[in-house]
């Protein structure tokens, strides 16, 4: 199975920064990597697929980035609503698996 | 509007089974792959089960956590995906969510989720 793994598992930012969270899996992957959003008691929201694949309605102020092993997902000029928890997904194979979550929490 | 309502949680003994429904609308069901996620109270997401497109030959895939136990179909003519779910444990305790996967790949529609308890 690939393994990612996130970092930071939780940050304290504030309003208006910018904010860094990076996924690593344990093996080659492509660009098949997905990241969510969620908000606790929400359902997961995707944000970017394939990578840096901005999905419909989601703000500019997001940007994924990476090929490989390596990807990161950027959050810019943050605002209240982008406090919540956030993964990545591999897909380039089964099993699909998570990170294990980034919390972005206010400073 | 493009919609998935998944239902059928509750509470379940160990060793006993349940079926979870995913109902699909405003999209064509029958051309995409369905798959089931849960997470458990406190936890990160985890992948369950995925079924293929009657196109695709209805394959499946699963975790190996639920493999042998839990059976992902689909009912076409209705819209429905199903995660009929036997041998239960404790530990499959969840939220479980069905999503479409856009190219089989990236879940960009999720149902609101549904409950299910597995304890005596």
């Amino acid at each position: 199975d690939i393994q990612m793994t996130q970092s930071p598992s939780s940050v304290s930012a504030s309003v208006g920064d910018r904010v860094t969270i990076t996924c690593r899996a344990s093996q080659g992957i492509s660009n098949y990597l997905a990241w969510y959003q969620q908000k606790p008691g929400k359902v997961p929201k995707l944000l970017i697929s394939a990578a840096s694949s901005l999905q419909s309605g989601v703000p500019s102020r997001f940007c994924g980035s990476g090929s490989g092993t390596d990807f990161t997902l950027t959050i810019s000029g943050l605002q209240p609503e982008d406090f919540a928890t956030y993964y990545c997904q591999q897909a380039n194979s089964f099993p699909y698996t998570f990170g294990q979550g980034t919390k972005l929490e206010i400073k | 509007e493009v919609q998935l309502v998944d239902s059928g949680g509750g509470l379940v003994q160990p060793g006993r089974s349940l079926r979870l429904s995913c109902t699909a609308s405003g999209f064509t069901f029958g051309d995409d792959a369905m798959t089931w996620f849960r997470q458990a109270p406190g936890k990160g997401l985890e992948w369950v089960a995925f079924i293929r497109s009657k196109a695709y030959g209805g394959t499946t895939e699963y975790a190996a956590s639920v493999r042998g136990r839990f059976i992902i179909s689909r009912d076409d003519s209705k819209s429905i995906a199903y995660l009929q779910m036997n041998s239960l444990k404790t530990e499959d305790t969840a939220v479980y969510y069905c999503a479409r996967p856009a190219f089989g790949r990236y879940m960009d529609v999720w149902g609101k989720g549904t409950t299910v308890t597995v304890s005596s």
